[in-house]
């Protein structure tokens, strides 16, 4: 089983700041297969990447990714309010996903 | 577009059976893999089962083995999760997903007497 870490656990920033969230894998994730989500209370899930670095459908283009192996990264280039939620990376490169633990960006 | 709809969710109690739908649209369902992801309330995501595109390969996490049940039914275009023996600590919301594609709203399933 893959484990998935990120940092940090919370991440404390001002509108309009930068993001950097990371994501750390225990074994190198097969053919960039990791995605990030962004969750709110009371919602699902929604898929920001793909494919370690790809914008899902209608995700505005602050949110970037990059990374392979074992170190990912998320950026929001500038934060707005409505980015203001907690984060999940998963690998989807076996048949065993695995999630991290989340990492909430909240407001300064 | 792809998309996957959940259903069947509801309140049983503990020791009884639920059995929740996903319904597939928006793509070749017969080819892809599914999986069962849950969220139980403030808490992160986990993983809960795959099936092989073709149903003959199935996984599952230790917290449910022996309990549920994956299948699919390719000339439907649905896929199953019969879960019994279900557990307070079941209660969630369940999705199904597909890797690397947007997930439905989920189904919660609450497990109390």
């Amino acid at each position: 089983e893959i484990v998935l870490t990120q940092s940090p656990g919370t991440l404390s920033l001002s509108p309009g700041e930068r993001a950097t969230l990371s994501c750390r894998a225990s074994q190198s994730v097969s053919n960039r297969y990791l995605a990030w989500y962004q969750q709110k209370p009371g919602q699902a899930p929604r898929l920001l990447i793909f494919g370690a670095s790809a914008r899902a459908t209608g995700i505005p283009d602050r949110f970037s990714g990059s990374g392979s192996g074992t170190d990912f990264t998320l950026t929001i280039s500038r934060l707005e309010p409505e980015d203001f939620a907690v984060y999940y990376c998963q690998q989807y490169g076996s048949s065993l996903w695995t999630f991290g633990q989340g990492t909430k960006v909240e407001i300064k | 577009q792809v998309q996957l709809v959940e259903s069947g969710g509801g309140v049983v109690q503990p020791g009884r059976s639920l059995r929740l739908s996903c319904a597939a649209s928006g793509f070749t369902f017969s080819s892809y893999d599914i999986h069962w992801v849950r969220q139980a309330p403030g808490k992160g995501l986990e993983w809960v089962v795959f099936i092989s595109y073709d149903g003959s390969n199935k996984y599952y996490a230790d917290s449910v083995k022996g309990r549920f049940t994956i299948s699919r039914d390719n000339s439907k275009n649905t896929l199953y999760l019969q879960m019994d023996s279900l557990r307070p600590e079941d209660t969630a919301v369940y999705y199904c997903a597909r890797g690397g594609f947007p997930w439905g709203q989920g189904t919660l399933v609450t497990v109390s007497s």
